[in-house]
């Protein structure tokens, strides 16, 4: 079963916009990790955000914000600002309880354009 | 340079060859991951190593193996290529099992291309 549901294929944003990128999960695990990563067309996967279960706060990290809902299951990456460097591959990832392995959704494509 | 090197980042070989893949971790972190990336099945976990032991498995074919080395690199052989198995593959490490906030840090990968 699917289990991070990124719902947006693709994604336009002016610069010095903000934009919010779509994550849910489902899980029954009451301890998880949730986790957003940047691919850039270069390949490699910059780790951006993480927000565990039991955080009561929203995670910050610079211009990257995670809207966590833990009712509605879901953990919405906010750019504020956005930069052409920001143009990438985003993908949000779980970790459940203390399972090993992170499950990655499909992605989000950002384009930043001037 | 994110402390986790992988080699080679290209190899491009023939249907029914063995490939190795090489990882070697961030100083200090323990677990290792290796994870593939194709078009079609987007970012899959393939095996985890812990301190030597494997740890953990996930969608990996019988014709790919991986071991952990006691110095703590890793790598991960793969055999009998198909033309599907041409992906991105990424390896990455934490300090511990569970990779907390710290996340898992990823190498740069290995672009595998099956001709």
């Amino acid at each position: 079963a699917q289990k991070i549901t990124q719902t947006q294929p693709g994604m336009f944003v002016q610069e010095k916009e903000a934009v919010t990128l779509d994550c849910t999960y489902d899980t029954s695990d009451q301890s998880y990790g949730l986790f957003w990563y940047k691919q850039p067309s270069s390949g490699e996967m910059i780790f951006l955000i993480y927000q565990g279960s039991y955080d009561e706060q929203n995670a910050t990290e610079g211009r990257y914000s995670l809207n966590f809902q833990k009712a509605r299951k879901s953990a919405n990456l906010v750019i504020s600002a956005s930069q052409l460097g920001d143009s990438a591959m985003y993908f949000c990832a779980m970790r459940e309880g203390y399972a090993d392995k992170l499950i990655f959704g499909t992605g989000t494509r950002l384009q930043v354009f001037p | 340079d994110s402390g986790v090197t992988q080699t080679p980042k290209h190899l491009i070989t023939a249907t029914g060859q063995r490939v190795t893949l090489r990882c070697s971790p961030r100083s200090g972190d323990l677990s290792v991951y290796w994870y593939q990336q194709s078009l079609d099945q987007g970012l899959q976990f393939l095996i985890q190593y812990y301190n030597g032991e494997e740890r953990a498995k996930g969608n990996i074919l019988e014709r790919f193996s991986a071991q952990q080395f006691p110095d703590l690199h890793s790598e991960l052989n793969l055999s009998s290529l198909e033309l599907g198995d041409s992906a991105l593959y990424f390896c990455a490490s934490s300090a511990d099992l569970t990779g907390g906030a710290d996340g898992y840090t990823f190498g740069s990968g290995t672009r595998l291309t099956v001709v």
